[in-house]
């Protein structure tokens, strides 16, 4: 079955830095999404990936696939307090373009 | 436009008592899902719909929890007994086939 791994766990980052989050999967992925989560809110949708070396950017927030689809990073370049928050990898399998396999999260703290 | 709605954010109840969830999609979104999230933990699918059709129902524990989405729009998940375990925020998505999933706020279920 699909795996997927984030690092890191948790994140504390002095605002204005940049910073980077991994998502690891241990089969080739049909498409992956980032997700972001506030305590006790629903997921928001930030970013969905296809393509082997796609990169895509939001804002601060950008995202990258790379060449052979197993790995994705999210970038925020010069972070801020509304950025903190979970943040979640989720992948789709090419069995089930809807089936969404998530990562366990990676939950950013941001210091003012 | 309005999001993914779901009824009510937060319940408690006593272990063996049945509690039911309502989802309402966002208007045109013929997929909707059921996830359940656990605390530190990435959502995972317990069902999905094409319509009113469940389309995939493999993670659904069906001794205790059953879902219905009569007309192809609202959805309800009900567990009948609950269980200590089942304590976790249950969320609903909606999206258009093989599209982005848009999620709602979520229920916080306690059982005491």
């Amino acid at each position: 079955s699909q795996e997927l791994e984030q690092s890191p766990q948790s994140l504390i980052v002095q605002e204005g830095k940049n910073l980077t989050i991994n998502c690891t999967s241990s089969k080739t992925l049909y498409g992956l999404y980032w997700y972001k989560q506030k305590y006790g809110e629903g997921l928001i949708f930030l970013m969905m990936l296809q393509k082997g070396g796609e990169e895509k950017s939001h804002e601060k927030i950008t995202a990258k696939l790379d060449e052979k689809k197993q790995q994705s990073s999210l970038h925020i370049t010069a972070s801020q307090p509304s950025h903190a928050g979970t943040y979640l990898c989720g992948a789709t399998p090419y069995s089930s373009a809807s089936k969404i396999i998530f990562g366990s999260g990676t939950r950013l703290s941001i210091r003012p | 436009e309005a999001g993914v709605v779901q009824s009510p954010r937060y319940k408690i109840i006593e272990k063996k008592q049945p509690v039911a969830f309502w989802c309402n999609p966002i208007s045109g979104h013929n997929t909707l899902y059921w996830y359940l999230q656990n605390l530190g933990q990435g959502p995972e699918l317990l069902i999905r719909y094409e319509n009113e059709e469940a389309v995939d129902d493999s993670q659904l524990p069906k001794d205790r929890f059953s879902a219905e989405r009569l007309k192809g729009v609202d959805s309800t998940l009900k567990i009948q007994p609950a269980e200590l375990g089942d304590s976790a925020v249950y969320l609903c998505a909606s999206s258009l086939k093989d599209h982005e999933q848009y999620f709602g706020p979520g229920t916080r279920l306690t059982v005491t």
